[in-house]
This record gives C-alpha cells, sequence and structure tokens, in this order.
C-alpha cells in the first residue's frame, strides 16, 4: 500500500523557470515530510523538510508547500539549474510506537532541467 | 564528519549464492536503516538497527537479514539470491532524536547484480 504517491515519474523545465514536483499521501497521521534529491550512482541526500504545523518552508531556491486538507506537498525549484536535474523523492516517517519510525518513500520524479 | 560508506560498491552474484553487504554510519549515529531501490519501485524499506536489535522491518521475505555491531556498523546478508534481487541496496543512518531526528543520512549504495 503506497502512502507517499508521486503520480509523476518525470517533469521536463527549461532553465530559469519554475519546477514543481508533486506528492500526495494518504495517511492522515502523518506530520512530518521530507524531501530527497538522487544523482545517478549516488545515495539520496537530504534536501528539505517540512513539519504539518508549517504549511511552507523555504530554503533558498528551494520551498515546499503542505497542504493538510488535500494531503498534497510540493516542492518549488525556482530558478531551475541545470544541475538539480535528478530523482526526487518525497518522504513521510510511519511511526511504529514510541521514537521508533521507518521512512515511507515515493517512486520519485526524475526532474530534467534543460540548458 | 565522514559520511556514511558502504562496502563492495558493486557486486555480481549467481543465483543461490548468499551476499554479505556493509554499512558504516557517521559517527554517533545510533540508527541504521537498509533499502532497496529498483526500477520502478522507489525506495522500499528492509529494516533498521537500533543499538544492536532490529527496531522496524519491511515487508521482503526472510532471506534478507541483517545485525548490528556494537559501534554500529551494520551488514545485511541476502541468502538464496535470486534474479529479483539485483538492485542498489542503500544504507542510511540518522540521530535519531533532537531536530533533524527524522532525516536520514544515506550512503553511495551497493549495486547489486544476480545472474
Amino acid at each position: 500500500d503506497q502512502q507517499v504517491k508521486q503520480n509523476s515519474p518525470s517533469l521536463s523545465v527549461q532553465e530559469g523557470r519554475i519546477s514543481i514536483l508533486n506528492c500526495d499521501y494518504t495517511n492522515s497521521m502523518f506530520d512530518y515530510f521530507l524531501w530527497y534529491k538522487k544523482y545517478p550512482a549516488e545515495g539520496p541526500t537530504f534536501l528539505i523538510s517540512i513539519s504539518s504545523i508549517k504549511d511552507k518552508n523555504e530554503d533558498g531556491r528551494f520551498t515546499v508547500f503542505l497542504n493538510k486538507s488535500a494531503k498534497h506537498l510540493s516542492l518549488h525549484i525556482v530558478p531551475s539549474q541545470p544541475g538539480d536535474s535528478a530523482v526526487y523523492f518525497c518522504a513521510a516517517p510511519l511511526r511504529s510506537g514510541g521514537s521508533n519510525y521507518k521512512l515511507t518513500f515515493g517512486k520519485g520524479t526524475l526532474l530534467t532541467v534543460n540548458p | 564528519k565522514a559520511g556514511v560508506t558502504q562496502t563492495p560498491r558493486y557486486l555480481i552474484k549467481t543465483r543461490g549464492q548468499q551476499v554479505t553487504l556493509s554499512c558504516s554510519p557517521i559517527s554517533g549515529h545510533r540508527s541504521v536503516s537498509w533499502y532497496q531501490q529498483t526500477p520502478g519501485q522507489g525506495l522500499q524499506f528492509l529494516f533498521e538497527y537500533f543499538s544492536e536489535t532490529q527496531r522496524n522491518k519491511g515487508n521482503f521475505p526472510g532471506r534478507f537479514s541483517g545485525r548490528q555491531f556494537s559501534n554500529s556498523r551494520s551488514e545485511m546478508n541476502v541468502s538464496t539470491l535470486e534474479l529479483g534481487d539485483s538492485a542498489l541496496y542503500l544504507c542510511a543512518s540518522s540521530p535519531t532524536r533532537g531536530r533533524g531526528k527524522y532525516e536520514q543520512y544515506f550512503g553511495p549504495g551497493t549495486r547489486l547484480t544476480v545472474t
């Protein structure tokens, strides 16, 4: 059961424009979300996160928006750069009691930024 | 701090064999998680170890096992390899407490090919 869904396998944008990557979730117990970026032959690297008590978190060119009522979050990259071309994963911690949790990932979206 | 390291980086095995992969977490991180990444499936959680104890387990057969040592280093083992086990195996460590406790730091992965 995919509790975190990224319905767009790929996205292509022009350099300098905005990239918007989307993520939907089904578990209303999720209260924290993370975005990871992955280049080929490397492990994912943490990009940005957001707590459910906020609806927006910004870090430089990266902004994550959270719409709890729609169970939807999005990652905005402005302006997009060719070096942003990577697979982006949305993730949420699924708690299993106390401080135990496991990160549940979406299947990822391949972003290609064209020069 | 040195990042998460995984050895070996690449491995080719034949069906029926077994394999052991190794992971050294970031110094001070006591939680180590393992993931399998295959095309189209995203990152699938295998298991998590904390203080030498398996704390969480994903939906993988018993052929997949792991352990953690007192220095937090971890190994995972796959016995009786199948062609479908060909994947990128990623290890991640996390601080487990304080701000950023949900942020997992990934190693570069071990690319396993089963022929």
